[in-house]
Parts: C-alpha cells; sequence; structure tokens
C-alpha cells in the first residue's frame, strides 16, 4: 500500500500571500489530520476531517483552515501568511472509525517558509 | 498549557546501551499513549503504544511502561544501535467530543554513539 503523501514537499512564500497545501491518504483511510511542527514546539493539532467534515479542531486562528473531498483527499489552507506560520506541515492519516482508538500515518511533510 | 511534555530536549547514549525517554501528561481523560520516531526530512514513524489498562508493552528492543497514578510514561530501548538517532515524540490520545485527538509531546532528540 502507498503511504500518505504530501504536495508540495518545499514552499516558499511571502507574507501576505496565502498557500494550499495538499494530502493524498493511505488508500481507505477515510480520517485525516493536520499538524504544524515548529522548532521546540512539537506537533500542534490544526484540524481533523472525516468523511468530507471538520471532526475536530485545534486552537488556531481563522486563517487556518482545510476541506477533504470525497476520495478522502484533503486540503490545507493558510491566507494572509505571517512569518509565525513558517513551519512543517504533517498530514496524518487513520481508518477513521469512530471515537475509535487508531494509530496515526504520517506523510512526509511540507516545508513553508514566509518571507 | 503543555498537557504532554517531554522535558529532556536531547539524550546521548552508547551503543549496545539503554535509551530510556520520559514524558509526563497533566490530563487524566488520556486513556492512549504513542511513541512515534522521526528522522530529518521525514514525517514521525509509529513505534509502540499503550492503552491505560496496561503498565507495559513490549515490541522487539522497544518496551514503553506506563504510571498512570504519576501520569508518566518511559520508552526504553535495548539495546541502543545507531540507527535509532532521530527524534522520539511521544503523543497522547484522548476523546475530545466524539472523536479522538492526539495531543504530542515536543520531542527528545536520541543520539545513539557507536
Amino acid at each position: 500500500k502507498a503511504g500518505v503523501t504530501q504536495t508540495p514537499r518545499y514552499l516558499i512564500k511571502t507574507r501576505g500571500q496565502q498557500v494550499t497545501l495538499s494530502c493524498s491518504p493511505i488508500s481507505g483511510h477515510r480520517s485525516v489530520s493536520w499538524y504544524q511542527q515548529t522548532p521546540g514546539q512539537g506537533l500542534q493539532f490544526l484540524f481533523e476531517y472525516f468523511s468530507e467534515t471538520q471532526r475536530n479542531k485545534g486552537n488556531f486562528p481563522g486563517r487556518f483552515s482545510g476541506r477533504q473531498f470525497s476520495n478522502s483527499r484533503s486540503e490545507m489552507n493558510v491566507s494572509t501568511l505571517e512569518l509565525g506560520d513558517s513551519a512543517l506541515y504533517l498530514c496524518a492519516s487513520s481508518p477513521g472509525g469512530l471515537a475509535g482508538v487508531e494509530t496515526q500515518y504520517f506523510g512526509p511533510g511540507t516545508r513553508l517558509l514566509v518571507l | 498549557d503543555q498537557q504532554v511534555k517531554q522535558n529532556s530536549p536531547s539524550l546521548s547514549v552508547q551503543e549496545g546501551r539503554i535509551s530510556i525517554l520520559n514524558c509526563d501528561y497533566t490530563n487524566s481523560m488520556f486513556d492512549y499513549f504513542l511513541w512515534y520516531k522521526k528522522y530529518p526530512a521525514e514525517g514521525p514513524t509509529f513505534l509502540i503504544s499503550i492503552s491505560s489498562i496496561k503498565d507495559k508493552n513490549e515490541d522487539g528492543r522497544f518496551t514503553v511502561f506506563l504510571n498512570k497514578s504519576a501520569k508518566h510514561l518511559s520508552l526504553h530501548i535495548v539495546p541502543s544501535q545507531p540507527g535509532d538517532s532521530a527524534v522520539y515524540f511521544c503523543a497522547a490520545s484522548g476523546l475530545s467530543g466524539s472523536a479522538r485527538q492526539l495531543t504530542f509531546g515536543s520531542g527528545t532528540q536520541l543520539t545513539v554513539l557507536p
């Protein structure tokens, strides 16, 4: 089975621009979660999508949004980029059982640099 | 407010010796715990997990111990190998409304010296 894929792998933007990141989960997985990783902060949970609906959301401003398509692929959008948005953005997928304990499998991440 | 804490940002051990990585949590609603390993330029890779109904889980060279009363878990790697050098993240899972959410620690950089 192919793993989680993320595109693009690297991205450079300037302040005020917006960006869209893409994630394709493992085949058959219906849940996609997004995380932001910055130095010293670990992985901060952004949101989770399941069956095209946002099921859970972390403490990030409304500039961060996402969506999921019928094939479970997900996109994350950040509008009005700020310097502090520079980070590694990770996507993880899991089968998505309702409230079940599941292992999440991560993609390689998209490295975003905001200048 | 960090609900999952890894207080040691780095750890160095000699090849063949035991590596012990520690993690503390504050939320008593967490009932499932995981360890992930991350190499540079790659996403985290699942390593081992433990349910709150157990106090130990073993998988080859990796053992996770859970002390619920102390809200503490640890990952033991025996024997340590140079290929184990990576950042290790502890994560805790709990119900948030009707969905589960993983909360991660800030990571510990393990360096295994040959």
